[in-house]
Formats: C-alpha cells, sequence, structure tokens
C-alpha cells in the first residue's frame, strides 16, 4: 500500500529550465508534507515544507504546490542549475502516527548544462 | 552532523547485526529508516528520550536502544536476504521537529 509515490523515476532538464517533480498521495490525515534532496553516498537533506492548510511555499529558487482536492504536489525549480542533479524524496507526515515521514519512491533529476 | 557506523557491512543470512548512529548534540529525537534499492526510506522506529515513540511495519526481529549520549544502535536478528538494504538513522531536536530531521549517510547492508 503506497500512500506517497513518485511515478517518474527519472527527469532530464535543460539547464536554466525549470524541473518539475510530481508527487501523489492517497491519506488524507497528512498534515506536512516536505521534499528532501539526496545525493549518492550521503543521507536525504531536507529542502522546502508545506503544510496542508496552505496551498505554496517559496524558497529561492524551489516551490512547493499543494492541491488538497487532487492529493497532489509538485516541487519546482527555477532555473535548473547542473548542482540540483539529485534524487528527490517528497515525505508526507501523519501526525496521528506518531509523526513518522512516510516516504515516495525518488525521482532522479538531471540538469545538463 | 549525523554520523553511522560502519559505512558497509556484509552478513550471512540468520545472522544478527547491529548499525550505529550517533546524533547531532542536543537531539533527543532518532528515527531509523530502511532503503531498499530504488525506493524511498521506509520508517522502521522512532526513539524519545530513550523510548520507542512509534513504529512502522517491521518484525520484532528488529529493534532499537537509544543512549543518552546521542549515540543510537538498530539490532537486527535472524537476517534475511530481504534485509539488504540502505539503513538510514535521522535526529531531530524532538518528536515533530520533522523539517529538522538531519539523517546520517547510511549504513549498506548485504545479507547473503
Amino acid at each position: 500500500d503506497q500512500q506517497v509515490k513518485q511515478n517518474s523515476p527519472s527527469l532530464s532538464v535543460q539547464e536554466g529550465r525549470i524541473s518539475i517533480l510530481n508527487c501523489d498521495y492517497t491519506n488524507s490525515m497528512f498534515d506536512y508534507f516536505l521534499w528532501y534532496k539526496k545525493y549518492p553516498a550521503e543521507g536525504p537533506t531536507f529542502l522546502i515544507s508545506i503544510s496542508s492548510i496552505k496551498d505554496k511555499n517559496e524558497d529561492g529558487r524551489f516551490t512547493v504546490f499543494l492541491n488538497k482536492s487532487a492529493k497532489h504536489l509538485s516541487l519546482h525549480i527555477v532555473p535548473s542549475q547542473p548542482g540540483d542533479s539529485a534524487v528527490y524524496f517528497c515525505a508526507a507526515r501523519d501526525y496521528n502516527q506518531g509523526g513518522k515521514l512516510i516516504f515516495g519512491q525518488g525521482t532522479e533529476l538531471s540538469v545538463k548544462p | 552532523g549525523v554520523t553511522q557506523s560502519p559505512t558497509h557491512l556484509i552478513k550471512t543470512r540468520g545472522q544478527q547485526v547491529t548499525l550505529r548512529c550517533s546524533s547531532q548534540s542536543g537531539h533527543n529525537t532518532v528515527s531509523w529508516y530502511q532503503q531498499a534499492l530504488g525506493q524511498g526510506p521506509q520508517f522502521i522506529f522512532q526513539y524519545y528520550r530513550e523510548e520507542e515513540n512509534g513504529r512502522g511495519n517491521f518484525p520484532p526481529r528488529f529493534s532499537g536502544l537509544q543512549f543518552p549520549n546521542d549515540s543510537s544502535e538498530l539490532n537486527v536478528n535472524a537476517l534475511e536476504l530481504d534485509d539488504s538494504a540502505l539503513y538510514l538513522c535521522a535526529s531531530s531536536l524532538d518528536r515533530v521537529s520533522y523539517n529538522e530531521q538531519f539523517f546520517g549517510p547510511g549504513t549498506r547492508l548485504t545479507v547473503l
């Protein structure tokens, strides 16, 4: 039972363009959503988050959009840079389950110069 | 930051393994995750002030300990081939500081 899904295993984007990473979820009890970035041989690093009561959160080049009716969130990176190449995980928190994070499968982003 | 040891480990089926994590100083919550190849991290359990505070869908042969000195352990008994994965620990200031969950680099466990 995959409660958080990232249906695109990989994405390739040209430097300077927009990268859009998508994530779908099924549990309406999730109250917080997060994006993590992971380089090889390193642990995931927190990138940006959004509360379920908001529909947008922006931090520099990164913006996360939440569509609760569609149970869908997306991460926009503008402009994309080669250093953004990594695996991106979306994660969701179910407060009723002790705050544990449930991760999607990840999307590998490749930004080409 | 958060450190984990060892980096890599090879065990055979049926053996027992202990993985170690050193949390960021002052963090009282540690969570453990299993990341299989091509998958996202899966929550194993969380420890808060040395007591288990939430558990995922993992059997009892997965157990943990948290010590007052910012260190913790993940123990796995009766290893199975499917236990081969990257094991990540993450520490945070408290149980609900999900934004500030700092992950270690992980321990790669291979079970033969």
